[in-house]
């Protein structure tokens, strides 16, 4: 089975500051890596997604980055943070398996002040 | 991709039956019904899926309608636990899931 680690839990960071997340997964090669966001209240916003190594896909345009440096790892960045990057950061992958759901992180708390 | 329609919130009394509803009408004959929860401060946990029959597992049911378009959880006796925001989406192959803003579920004690 497939478990995603995620880290740091919480995070509280300066505008203008510069972030990076990273995310690794175990259990399994070659997955589907996601990122998520999710405003307070509100639904999952897909940001980014990666079916490999190098490869990624942005869904919305942002002030977001991220990199996919090795198969189990996928990493998200800001150079300069805006108070609006605020909210819980989620990364999941998923096998590609039709039949198979994503596994979910714990998530990242981020606060921007 | 296909979306889903769910009721923004739903109440239930401890150790009942819950079930939650899930409308799909523009379903594709290749989408399966995923079922994800998510307690708070938490990501979203996998509950169950499904393609087109019933299907059951430690964590609850799913029942599909016949002609696809509704699907039905079923948690056959809530607990405290169970109290989180509930998912409905579909997956046909496509590298995104639309999460939409769920079924919060509130148990009753």
């Amino acid at each position: 089975s497939q478990t995603i680690h995620q880290w740091p839990a919480t995070l509280v960071q300066p505008v203008g500051s510069p972030l990076s997340l990273e995310c690794t997964v175990e259990g399994t090669s070659n997955p589907n890596l996601y990122w998520y966001r999710q405003a307070a209240g509100r639904g999952l916003q897909l940001l980014f997604y990666s079916v490999g190594i190098g490869q990624i896909s942005s869904e919305v345009p942002q002030n977001l980055s991220a990199s996919r440096p090795q198969d189990r790892q996928f990493i998200l960045s800001s150079k300069k943070l805006l108070l609006s990057d605020s909210g819980f950061y989620l990364c999941a992958g998923m096998t590609g398996k039709l039949n198979y759901g994503y596994t979910f992180g714990s998530g990242t708390r981020l606060t921007v002040v | 991709d296909a979306k889903t329609t769910q009721p923004n919130s739903m109440e239930s009394n401890e150790e009942e039956p819950v079930h939650l509803p899930c409308n799909h009408s523009t379903i594709s004959g290749t989408d399966y019904i995923h079922w994800y929860r998510q307690l708070p401060s938490q990501g979203p946990e996998y509950v169950i899926h499904g393609l087109t029959s019933n299907v059951n597992n430690r964590m609850a049911s799913l029942a599909i309608a016949e002609d696809r378009k509704s699907s039905t959880l079923i948690l056959h006796r809530a607990t405290l636990r169970d109290a989180a925001v509930y998912y409905c989406i579909l997956r046909a192959g496509a590298n995104n899931l639309f999460f939409g803003t769920g079924t919060r579920l509130t148990v009753i004690p």
